[in-house]
């Protein structure tokens, strides 16, 4: 989707360090999530924020941060207390309307060696 | 809280027959149900989506079905091409309004 940006597409780690994966949105919309992908999975809900400065754990919080210091941004810190870090991760943005369709960008494929 | 499973999870389709991906959920709360494409190396697409309110909705050559009372929908997609080729998700959401995902449908279209 053009108006939600990840970066990088491509991310390579060491074991033990954190990493932080951006998301940007130009949609004006309030809320955005993080998911995980891996093979042959389904999609998990990691963290999701509804307004600045307020977000919630999802189902697989565990390891992971997040901040939303401004409506467009909402960044992911997978820490090294993240047992499988290696995953692709997506970013969605949701407007305010109740039962809204999600949007998602292209994603981020970390790698953690 | 809202369970989704997704039907098959692979499925081999000759050019130009019909392919249908279906889904249960367990959450009688449910009232919205998008249906994503996502194509190798992207992030998934919203295709289609339906309310409680409707039981069929269709675009072009692709139709969701909804039946509440048994707690399913279908993804039903005709006159299939090679660009349909792609993994399918099926999505309800639970009672907060957030989306529970279903497993994926790798879709293979061969000529």
């Amino acid at each position: 989707d053009g108006g939600i940006t990840q970066s990088p597409k491509y991310l390579f780690r060491k074991e033990g360090q954190n990493v932080t994966l951006s998301c940007e949105q130009n949609l004006n919309h309030d809320a955005m999530y993080w998911y995980r992908q891996d093979p042959g999975q389904g999609l998990r809900l990691i963290y999701y924020s509804q307004i600045v400065n307020d977000f919630q754990k999802g189902d697989i919080a565990e390891g992971y941060s997040v901040s939303r210091e401004k409506k467009e941004s909402f960044p992911l810190t997978v820490t090294s207390a993240q047992k499988n870090p290696t995953a692709f991760y997506l970013c969605a943005v949701q407007d305010s309307s109740y039962n809204s369709p999600l949007h998602f960008g292209n994603g981020t494929r970390l790698t953690v060696t | 809280g809202e369970n989704v499973e997704q039907h098959p999870s692979t499925l081999s389709v000759q050019e130009g027959d019909s392919a249908v991906i279906k889904c249960t959920y367990s959450d009688s709360a449910s009232n919205y149900f998008p249906w994503y494409k996502q194509e190798l190396g992207k992030g998934p697409q919203l295709i289609i989506d339906i309310r409680s309110n409707v039981g069929e909705k269709k675009d072009q050559r692709i139709a969701v079905t909804l039946n509440k009372t048994a707690k399913h929908f279908s993804l039903h997609i005709t006159e299939t091409q090679p660009e349909d080729s792609a993994v399918y998700f099926c999505a309800a959401s639970d009672s907060w309004g957030k989306l529970q995902f279903g497993a994926g449908t790798q879709v293979v279209v061969t000529p």
